[in-house]
């Protein structure tokens, strides 16, 4: 069973506007959320995080924004550029060691 | 400084043949992790080794997967009598006790015939 969901596999947004990539989990002993992004043929690589007593937090052009009672998480993009044009995999943590990753939203921006 | 290396980058095997997966994570780094993801899923977590405590295998999906962790670094995760539906990328992650940041390797692709 998928813990963790991302039930976009695509987004094509234009360069300067805003990305929005969506979350859902449905464990809500969760305390840890995590953005990862991955370039083809390499790893993912973190890109921001946020603990389940936030509700947001911010670090440059990204923001990830947490709704316990609805069990969403959002990755805010804004303003896309090119370079963000990755994968972008969602991943909750439950006990400290065992995470679980989404399938991952293919984000394009356009130039 | 050196990130977490896999090897081999890709592997072709034939089915039934056993294989090893190597990773070397970033020095100093006392968590270890794989994870596979198959073709059009999410990373499926494997199996979590943290400093001489015992491993969590709580995701190794058959007992043909098994892995150790040497000397507190380079670990191997071995598939034994592998079967078509072993084949995806293996993922290994690095991180420091207590953080949740976790560094990746570049996997290893995995093609079973």
């Amino acid at each position: 069973d998928q813990q963790v969901k991302q039930n976009s596999p695509s987004l094509s947004v234009q360069e300067g506007r805003i990305s929005i990539l969506n979350c859902d989990y449905t464990n809500s002993m969760f305390d840890y959320f995590l953005w990862y992004k991955k370039y083809p043929a390499e790893g993912p690589t973190f890109l921001i995080s946020i603990s389940s007593i936030k509700d947001k937090n911010e670090d440059g052009r990204f923001t990830v924004f947490l709704n316990k009672s609805a069990k969403h998480l959002s990755l805010h993009i804004v303003p896309s550029q090119p370079g963000d044009s990755a994968v972008y995999f969602c991943a909750a943590d439950l006990t400290g060691n065992q995470f679980y990753f989404g399938t991952g939203t293919s984000l394009t921006v356009i130039p | 400084g050196a990130g977490v290396s896999q090897s081999p980058s890709n592997k072709v095997t034939e089915k039934g043949k056993d294989v090893e997966l190597r990773c070397d994570p970033i020095s100093g780094h006392t968590a270890l992790y794989w994870y596979r993801q198959s073709l059009g899923q999410g990373l499926e977590f494997l199996i979590y080794f943290q400093g001489n405590s015992a491993p969590d295998k709580s995701g190794l999906p058959s007992d043909r997967f098994s892995a150790e962790r040497t000397g507190g670094s380079v670990s191997t995760l071995t598939i034994q009598r592998t079967q078509q539906e072993d084949s995806a990328v293996y993922l290994c992650a690095s991180s420091l006790e207590g953080s949740n940041e976790q560094f990746f390797g570049p996997g290893t692709r995995l093609t079973v015939l």
